[in-house]
């Protein structure tokens, strides 16, 4: 069964702050994903990595940052929280496999900025 | 802009009718189709996936392509009140991002007992 882990259910950060969401997957899958979703904007992605130490930006990368050092580890870093980054985080994985793209998420992280 | 196109809803249903949800997606070189649910308040959950044109069937749930037209449905039978979710179609991105999905906005069902 796939396991998508998130550190936190919820985070109150305040504005100004460095923080860090993190995702571990178990399943040795090679994508891993961070989106957030907001009411009425649905899931947007913000950074993916295909493989260790890579990353690329998704469609609203402004204001993140992201880190993966391990393959099962892939980390959400919000340099500066402003409160306009109050969101649902959430963190998926999936195989780097054209015929199996299906992605798993984990339980997501909602963050509140204040 | 490569889009998924979904009604918001909300859709009610009865319990024991069949619901309709309906997704088009712009990206004619998208190969992988997703069907997820979510429940307020929690993550996506994959519930069907579909790669060729035609119907794929699992339990209470069809899944139905037609790529000609660039058409995804999903059709729940049986409708029960657990079934009342959020329900986000999610479309593969063609060429070097074939990994990436891009996701509808979702439609709201409401199964009422």
């Amino acid at each position: 069964d796939v396991k998508v882990t998130q550190s936190s259910r919820y985070l109150v950060k305040r504005t100004g702050e460095k923080v860090f969401l993190e995702c571990v997957q178990d399943m040795d899958h090679e994508n891993m994903f961070w989106y957030r979703q907001d009411p009425g904007l649905g899931l947007r992605l913000i950074y993916f990595s295909y493989d260790v130490k890579m990353k690329e930006k998704g469609d609203i990368p402004e204001g993140y940052s992201v880190s993966r050092e391990k393959k099962e580890r892939f980390s959400l870093i919000l340099e500066s929280a402003s409160t306009n980054q109050t969101s649902m985080y959430l963190c998926a994985s999936s195989l780097r496999d054209r015929a199996h793209t299906e992605a798993f998420f984990g339980q997501g992280t909602r963050l509140t900025v204040v | 802009q490569k889009e998924v196109e979904q009604n918001s809803g909300p859709l009610s249903v009865p319990e024991g009718a069949i619901a309709s949800l309906n997704c088009t997606y712009s990206d004619r070189g998208s190969q992988s189709f997703f069907w997820y649910r979510q429940y307020s308040g929690k993550s996506p959950e994959l519930i069907m996936f579909i790669y060729s044109n035609g119907d794929k069937e699992d339990g209470r749930f069809t899944a139905q392509l037609n790529k000609a037209s660039q058409y995804v449905s999903l059709l729940i039978r049986d409708s029960q009140p657990s079934d009342s979710a959020t329900y986000l179609c999610a479309v593969n991105k063609s060429g070097a991002g074939s990994y990436q999905l891009t996701f509808g906005k979702g439609t709201k069902l409401s199964v009422i007992p």
